[in-house]
């Protein structure tokens, strides 16, 4: 099966540093997401993309994010300045529509660590 | 909004007896539900969904899950449970408007020999 890859799995950074996060979606997909969840929490909604711009981001998708597509395979989300708070498994995902009752496909997602 | 509750942070079951998850949700319109599962140290991997028609829908592992309309659940089965099915399960619901997954709190199954 087809997957969603995802680099680094883990990532350690000093707060107020900049990150980014790479993905890899499924070659035929056309909507991206991100998702992340903080230990012990549930998985969070962050930011969705399609046609090269969001589709819609949660409350948490604040101005210190963002997500770019550069190069047509990969995915990116950037943290501009990292607070302790954004320490999450942060999880990329792909589908080929963006709506009804087919699946997200998951990637394994990268471990960020803010210190 | 649409939303789903697990109420179970935790279910205990022994090895070979059925298994329930339970999941409660609540949508404007058709709800399209689905159960994904994550081991250690891994991403979210789908289960099953629930599209229409059949109330008793089946998905990977020897996992089914049983819509129920008039209850608002979608509680995820398994007739034989396995030590390797230890894992945190996550019920879903699809938005209809955004296409996003809107998850439950999840569930930690474990199941011993």
């Amino acid at each position: 099966e087809p997957e969603v890859t995802q680099t680094p799995s883990h990532q350690v950074t000093q707060m107020g540093q900049e990150v980014i996060l790479r993905c890899v979606p499924i070659s035929n997909h056309l909507y991206f997401y991100w998702y992340r969840q903080i230990l012990g929490q549930k998985v969070e909604f962050l930011v969705s993309f399609y046609n090269n711009e969001i589709s819609e981001k949660s409350e948490i998708f604040d101005d210190q994010f963002s997500v770019e597509r550069p190069d047509g395979s990969n995915f990116t989300l950037k943290i501009r300045s990292t607070k302790l708070e954004d320490s999450a498994m942060y999880f990329c995902a792909s589908s080929e529509r963006g709506f009804g009752n087919e699946k997200l496909f998951f990637g394994s997602g990268t471990q960020l660590s803010v210190l | 909004a649409q939303s789903v509750a697990q109420p179970e942070d935790q279910v205990n079951v022994a090895e070979g007896n059925p298994l329930t998850v339970k999941c409660t949700y609540s949508v404007s319109g058709n709800p399209y539900l689905f159960w994904y599962v994550q081991y250690p140290n891994r991403g979210l991997q789908f289960l099953l969904k629930y599209i229409t028609g059949d109330n008793l829908v089946k998905g990977s592992y020897g996992f089914e899950a049983e819509f129920n309309k008039s209850q608002t659940s979608f509680h995820l089965k398994k007739p034989s449970a396995l030590v390797s099915d230890s894992a945190l399960y996550f019920c879903a619901v699809r938005d209809n408007q955004g296409g996003k997954l809107i998850f439950g709190q999840g569930t930690e199954l474990s199941v011993k020999p």
